[in-house]
């Protein structure tokens, strides 16, 4: 069964404090990986795609990598602007849809 | 360019009453989802339309909801009779294709009462 599984379920981090969430996935035929972040009361919206294990892309304090079991979405110095809930999603190719994780509520405070 | 746009934004019913739910996705983009969003949780599949066919249904409560997307624009869902356990966001999502990056509207809060 396809499966996205994201740790730390929250994470709670001061201004400046480096840190990592993880994303951990089980899918048939993967066609990529989708990370999102979530403002309350709003829809998703779209941060990085990556395809291939060892693929990295970046995007002003967010990083996001890919191996072949797990992703790795890195904020450098968080700001407090920052917080927010950050989902994983990953695409099967088999079953034609996009498999959503439980997400990471960060919040950084000042 | 616009985004996704859905209507309305919040709803409070009783249960057993019906509701319904209104998305016009991305100008361009054939694929439209309508995603559950139970809070604490992440968005789950309900149905995916490619112009006005439906793609996957398979985990579209189908005794109570419904969801059609006429001449391969708009799209509507609906709940008859709502239930308590229908209380989530509904979001509507768009991709220029299937594969391809979908993008979010902001949902439909909806809590049955």
């Amino acid at each position: 069964e396809d499966q996205v599984t994201q740790s730390p379920e929250a994470l709670r981090l001061q201004e400046g404090e480096s840190s990592s969430l993880n994303c951990s996935y089980t899918v048939s035929g993967l066609r990529g990986l989708f990370w999102y972040r979530q403002d309350p009361g709003k829809g998703p919206e779209f941060l990085f795609t990556l395809y291939s294990a060892g693929e990295e892309k970046e995007k002003e304090r967010l990083k996001a990598t890919l191996t072949k079991k797990e992703s790795f979405l890195h904020i450098t110095a968080p700001k407090p602007e920052d917080s927010a809930t950050y989902l994983c999603a990953a695409y099967s190719g088999n079953t034609g849809k996009l498999i959503f994780g439980q997400g990471t509520t960060l919040q950084v405070k000042p | 360019e616009a985004g996704v746009v859905q209507s309305p934004r919040y709803k409070i019913i009783e249960k057993k009453q019906p509701v319904a739910f209104w998305c016009n996705p991305i100008s361009g983009h054939a694929t439209l989802y309508w995603y559950q969003q139970i809070l604490g949780q992440g968005p789950k599949l309900l149905i995916q339309f490619q112009n006005n066919g439906v793609v996957d249904d398979s985990q579209l409560p189908k005794d109570r909801f419904s969801a059609e997307r006429l001449k391969g624009v708009d799209s509507t869902l609906k709940i008859q009779p709502a239930e308590l356990g229908d209380s989530a966001v509904y979001l509507c999502a768009s991709s220029f294709m299937r594969q391809e990056t979908q993008y979010f509207g902001p949902g439909t809060r909806l809590l049955v009462l």
